[in-house]
């Protein structure tokens, strides 16, 4: 298993709470990513980042930010969450390079209540 | 729109048996994965094909893609109990900077 970390595994919180999910890598990694994915669903790309002081949003869109202050880590942070927000949130690394595979943390269910 | 289909949606084999899963797409790839996902947990990666591969093979995994019909099979030769989880295909698109691009999984059962 590659060595990316997510924590917490579990969540559940109110409407309108301010939560971070955190996300680090030990491989060094330039790129990061968080997905989100509902069951037994496709992975939607939310934001990504090719390094240090570099964020993008994804294909899909998100109520999320990211920040990337340091290579090894990549938080994601809702300001307010919301019951749509409920899902499973992947973060992933990869080498620099076009289409390197994707490491994979073990995620993050949301829950909002 | 989605760039990785595969299919079946959901496959239920008996151990030992070979499951055989499939991924079309719609646009130039630089390459195509496979990964594998268990259930609660993150995906891992299992194969990479690049565009100028035909066959590819991983231990009990083989992979196939077929750049003119824009698609590729995944076989699990003698399968496992333990090979039960969703598998999705990720398509690289040509391009500098591209993301990869993943399609809604297959689920595979094999019962013991």
């Amino acid at each position: 298993e590659a060595d990316i970390y997510q924590t917490p595994r579990y969540l559940v919180i109110g409407t309108g709470k301010k939560i971070t999910l955190e996300c680090s890598q030990t491989m060094g990694h330039d790129k990061m990513y968080w997905y989100q994915q509902d069951p037994g669903m496709e992975l939607h790309l939310i934001h990504y980042s090719y390094g240090v002081n570099s964020t993008e949003k994804g294909d899909l869109s998100s109520e999320s930010t990211v920040s990337r202050i340091r290579t090894e880590h990549f938080p994601l942070t809702l300001e307010s969450a919301r019951p749509s927000h409920t899902s499973q949130y992947l973060c992933a690394s990869s080498l620099t390079g076009v289409g390197s595979p994707l490491h994979f943390g073990n995620g993050t269910r949301l829950t909002v209540t | 729109s989605q760039q990785g289909e595969e299919d079946p949606q959901a496959l239920s084999i008996q151990e030992g048996e070979n499951a055989t899963m499939n991924c079309s797409y719609k646009t130039s790839i630089n390459n195509l994965q496979w990964y594998r996902q268990n259930s609660g947990r993150g995906l891992v990666h299992l194969i990479l094909i690049r565009s100028n591969e035909r066959e590819k093979h991983s231990g009990r995994l083989r992979v196939t893609l077929d750049t003119s019909k824009k698609s590729s099979s995944l076989l699990i030769t003698a399968s496992r109990a333990a090979d039960t989880a969703s598998y999705f295909c990720a398509t690289s698109r040509t391009g500098a900077n591209s993301k990869l691009t993943f399609g809604k999984g297959i689920t595979l059962s094999v019962r013991p």
